[in-house]
């Protein structure tokens, strides 16, 4: 059973328009949320986190938002650019004692077409 | 960067055979984590250590062990290679508050 579920395989946006990816969680005890890029042949790389205290984070292009009552995050790229063409994965991590294992979504294929 | 190496970066096997993938960092934390990565199953976690000897499965542990006798190495063993453990497997460590940093990966072909 998927606690972290990306429902879109795949994504594909202009050059310069705003990519939104989003991932969708059940556990309500999930207390930290990230987004991971990974381009083939390499592994992921962090690329923005929220807390569960907060309902949006900035930085630079990249803007995550978080819904806690939908139990709802989505990943905002303003403006899209071809390098962005990656897989986008959500995680999450849950709010007990010293746990740091991530639960992963299935992630989200962005292709961003010049 | 985070100080993560693995190795061998490819590796061509045969069934029945054993293998060991290393993850080496140069950060000293504790949390270490092996992953494979498979089309339509996203990153899944094998084993992982939260320090020297201390390990614990992940949700796809069968098939493999780990050790850890030193904080910078953890070594993940495939003691009988099958045709269903070829895949991507990355190794990860732990910062802060689960913010996890990943090596650049072992591509395992089972012949």
């Amino acid at each position: 059973d998927q606690q972290v579920k990306q429902n879109s395989p795949s994504l594909s946006v202009q050059e310069g328009r705003i990519s939104i990816l989003n991932c969708d969680y059940t556990n309500s005890m999930f207390d930290y949320f990230l987004w991971y890029k990974k381009y083939p042949a390499e592994g992921p790389t962090f690329l923005i986190s929220i807390s569960s205290i907060k309902d949006k984070n900035e930085d630079g292009r990249f803007t995550v938002f978080l819904n806690k009552s939908a139990k709802h995050l989505s990943l905002h790229i303003v403006p899209s650019q071809p390098g962005d063409s990656a897989v986008y994965f959500c995680a999450a991590k849950l709010n007990a004692g010293n746990n740091r294992k991530l639960i992963w979504g299935l992630g989200t294929s962005l292709a961003v077409n010049p | 960067d985070a100080g993560i190496t693995q190795s061998p970066r490819h590796k061509v096997t045969e069934t029945g055979t054993p293998v060991t993938l290393r993850c080496h960092q140069t950060e000293n934390h504790r949390y270490m984590y092996w992953y494979r990565q498979d089309p339509g199953h996203g990153l899944r976690l094998i084993h992982y250590s939260y320090g020297v000897k201390d390990t614990d499965k992940g949700e796809v542990s069968d098939g493999y062990s780990v050790s850890r006798s030193k904080t910078e190495d953890f070594l993940l063993t495939l003691e009988s290679a099958t045709s269903s453990q070829t895949s991507v497997y990355f190794c990860a460590i732990s910062a802060q508050r689960g913010l996890q940093y990943f090596g650049p990966g072992t591509r395992l072909t089972v012949l």
